[in-house]
């Protein structure tokens, strides 16, 4: 299994532009989620998934939106980028029966 | 509303042990999360409690108190590449799914 995979690694996009982080995992899991890494303020949910066709925000939604049409894929789409967005994306997933997360490498966007 | 706070920064000698410690205030508490994080690098989970009381797994433990509203995560036998940011994370009982709540982290440095 590759596990949570996320695409691109690296990304630097001028203010206005749009984008979507892909989010993918092989392991069935039902449940999926979206943070962001800023320096001082930890992991931040910006939003989750409990099962294709299913979303909910989290704590910082403003300016992203999510879908989640399979089982395996949930990206996450940056409508006009802004500085503030500047950060570090995690995605995770994990099965209905635990309630351990598995994250993906991260995708470090730069926003200027 | 919630709140989780966790030293920033600790220091401690390789062979020696070290407690970090995590407060926090939530409503619908359903779990405490410990993950160590490598810089650079993406979380990986350490432990999991929901019960009062110690889980011990090899060299690291982690002791939860509901009732105080208090964890630590206790570190034995400290080796070079312990050198990480640990998270502690509380999952609320929210909706569907849960939501994972994180600390900023306490960054440990590990010195000779």
């Amino acid at each position: 299994n590759a596990g949570v995979t996320q695409t691109p690694k690296f990304q630097v996009l001028k203010t206005g532009q749009s984008m979507t982080l892909q989010c993918a995992q092989d392991m069935n899991h039902e449940y999926m989620s979206w943070y962001r890494q800023d320096p001082g303020m930890g992991l931040r949910l910006i939003h989750y998934s409990v099962g294709a066709g299913i979303t909910d925000q989290g704590e910082v939604p403003n300016g992203y939106n999510v879908s989640r049409s399979t089982t395996e894929d949930f990206p996450l789409r940056l409508l006009s980028a802004a500085p503030s967005q500047t950060s570090v994306y995690f995605c995770a997933s994990r099965p209905g029966t635990s309630f351990t997360q598995y994250f993906g490498p991260g995708t470090r966007l730069t926003v200027l | 509303g919630q709140n989780i706070d966790q030293p920033t920064e600790m220091t401690a000698t390789e062979g020696a042990i070290v407690q970090i410690n995590c407060t926090y205030q939530t409503s619908g508490f359903n779990g405490l999360f410990w993950y160590q994080q490598h810089a650079g690098e993406a979380p990986t989970f350490l432990s999991y409690n929901v019960l009062d009381g110690l889980e011990e797994k090899g060299r690291f433990s982690s002791f939860l108190s509901r009732s105080k509203g208090y964890s630590y995560l206790l570190l034995k036998e400290l080796q070079m590449k312990d050198s990480a940011s640990y998270l502690c994370a509380v999952r609320e009982f929210y909706n569907q799914g849960g939501k994972l709540i994180f600390g900023q982290g306490t960054e440990l440095s590990v010195k000779p």
